[in-house]
């Protein structure tokens, strides 16, 4: 059984559409979380949700806008697409955050690659 | 504000031989240190996590090290085989997130 997966793999489109990627973990975890990985392979935090309640939200565009509909879930929905947001996006989840004082180790999922033409 | 940082970008290290990579940071020494490691096209994959008050910790091949007066981790390959090539990310807390060293890719060469 895949432990976080998502949807889609890869995603090609054009400027200025709007596109979501879907996360699921069925590891039981309070927290996850939407990472970006770009060209340069820099892995970086964008938004953590702990128990359907957004925790972090980095220095992100408002075009990005994640969405939690219960604690198994993470959808990330993106308006008005433009190149500079080809990237890899990485969803990931973990048992504890460190805000509470847990330990954060994160679980990601496979990625979904997105091109934007 | 706390940085962390992988001083090596790649490394070619011969089969056989010890892989060292270092994970260096600065301000606060971090409750506990994670090491990941990341194969082409995939997601990071959790290897070992040490805390602040452990000098070492060890899984089958792979040895860690956290220094908190040098604010450096270090992470040892034993015998180190092709299979082992992938880039490895350390990674720590900052304000409550977790943050990523940019990776060392680490070339097992036959």
């Amino acid at each position: 059984d895949t432990a976080v997966s998502q949807t889609p793999k890869y995603l090609v489109t054009q400027m200025g559409n709007d596109k979501s990627i879907k996360c699921e973990q069925n590891l039981g975890h309070d927290t996850m979380y939407w990472y970006k990985q770009d060209s340069k392979k820099f892995l970086k935090i964008m938004f953590s949700y702990n128990n359907k309640e957004l925790i972090i939200n980095e220095t992100v565009p408002n075009r990005f806008s994640p969405k939690s509909p219960d604690k198994a879930h993470l959808n990330l929905h993106i308006n008005s697409l433009e190149l500079g947001d080809s990237a890899v996006y990485f969803c990931a989840s973990s048992a504890d955050w460190a805000g509470g004082l847990g330990i954060d180790t994160q679980y990601f999922g496979p990625g979904t690659r997105l091109t934007v033409l | 504000s706390q940085k962390i940082e992988q001083n090596s970008e790649a490394l070619n290290i011969q089969e056989g031989k010890t892989a060292t990579l270092t994970c260096n940071y600065t301000n606060y020494s971090p409750a506990y240190l994670q090491w990941y490691r990341q194969d082409p096209g995939r997601g990071p994959v959790f290897l070992l996590l040490i805390r602040e008050n452990e000098k070492e910790k060890r899984k089958e091949r792979l040895k860690v090290t956290f220094d908190t007066t040098l604010k450096q981790s270090l992470f040892h390959i034993t015998a180190s085989q092709p299979a082992d090539s992938a880039t490895y990310l350390c990674a720590l807390n900052r304000d409550d997130k977790i943050i990523f060293g940019k990776g060392t890719r680490l070339h097992i060469l036959p």
